[in-house]
């Protein structure tokens, strides 16, 4: 079981550019949730995604911001025409099923330059 | 509002010394609390959950607790090791779906 894969783990874009983030949850695992990560803060919730279905988009900027876990494939963060403050480390965890009882499992996140 | 607070920010002990970091939270309707590891430039490490029924988890020289009604959780190392030096994050999992982390602890062993 490789884990939670994010790619790239490294992207630099300059200001108006767009950038997409991808997640490969654990094998078994329906259920994704992004958070971001500025220097010296802790981890903010962004979107709760399973298959097909946004669950809880609450912590996700109204504008540029947009995620997506389509039936095939890993789920997508996109980022347009990105400005300096998106620069921070985005992460993605699984679970086998909603919070409660499961633990969350991480990715080791995606490192964001806007330049 | 639910938040979670990690005290002390920072911390730097001397090898083989026990030590605590703390975490606070409000709104004790919680699923579970979750310690993570975080090393620098990395992704976080589960180290402990702990369900809102438990009271503690130990895994080796790691044992967290639990006291939902006060709404603290402490995570106790004992015989610290240089390689335990990392940012320790602990995540509240609120029975509104919500998870919720604190901005973690950064510990140093001192060698």
């Amino acid at each position: 079981n490789a884990g939670v894969m994010q790619n790239p783990r490294h992207l630099v874009r300059r200001r108006g550019q767009e950038a997409r983030l991808r997640c490969s949850p654990m094998k078994g695992h329906s259920h994704v949730y992004w958070y971001r990560q500025l220097p010296e803060e802790g981890l903010k919730f962004m979107v709760y995604l399973q298959k097909e279905n946004i669950i809880d988009e609450s912590g996700m900027p109204k504008e540029r911001f947009s995620a997506e876990f389509p039936k095939e494939g890993p789920s997508i963060l996109r980022i347009q025409q990105v400005v300096r403050g998106d620069s921070a480390a985005y992460f993605c965890a699984s679970s086998e099923q909603q919070y409660g009882a499961n633990v969350l499992t991480f990715g080791a996140g995606s490192r964001l330059t806007v330049l | 509002k639910q938040e979670v607070t990690q005290i002390p920010a920072a911390l730097s002990v001397p090898e083989g010394e026990n030590l605590v970091l703390n975490c606070s939270f409000t709104d004790s309707a919680i699923y579970n609390l979750q310690w993570f590891r975080q090393d620098p430039g990395k992704g976080l490490t589960s180290l402990l959950l702990i369900q809102s029924s438990q009271r503690e988890q130990t895994s080796g020289r790691l044992n967290a607790s639990l006291d939902k009604s006060s709404g603290r959780s402490t995570l106790y190392i004992a015989a610290s090791q240089p390689g335990d030096s990392a940012t320790y994050l602990c995540a509240v999992a609120y029975r509104d779906d919500k998870i919720i982390f604190g901005k973690g602890t950064r510990l140093h062993i001192l060698p």
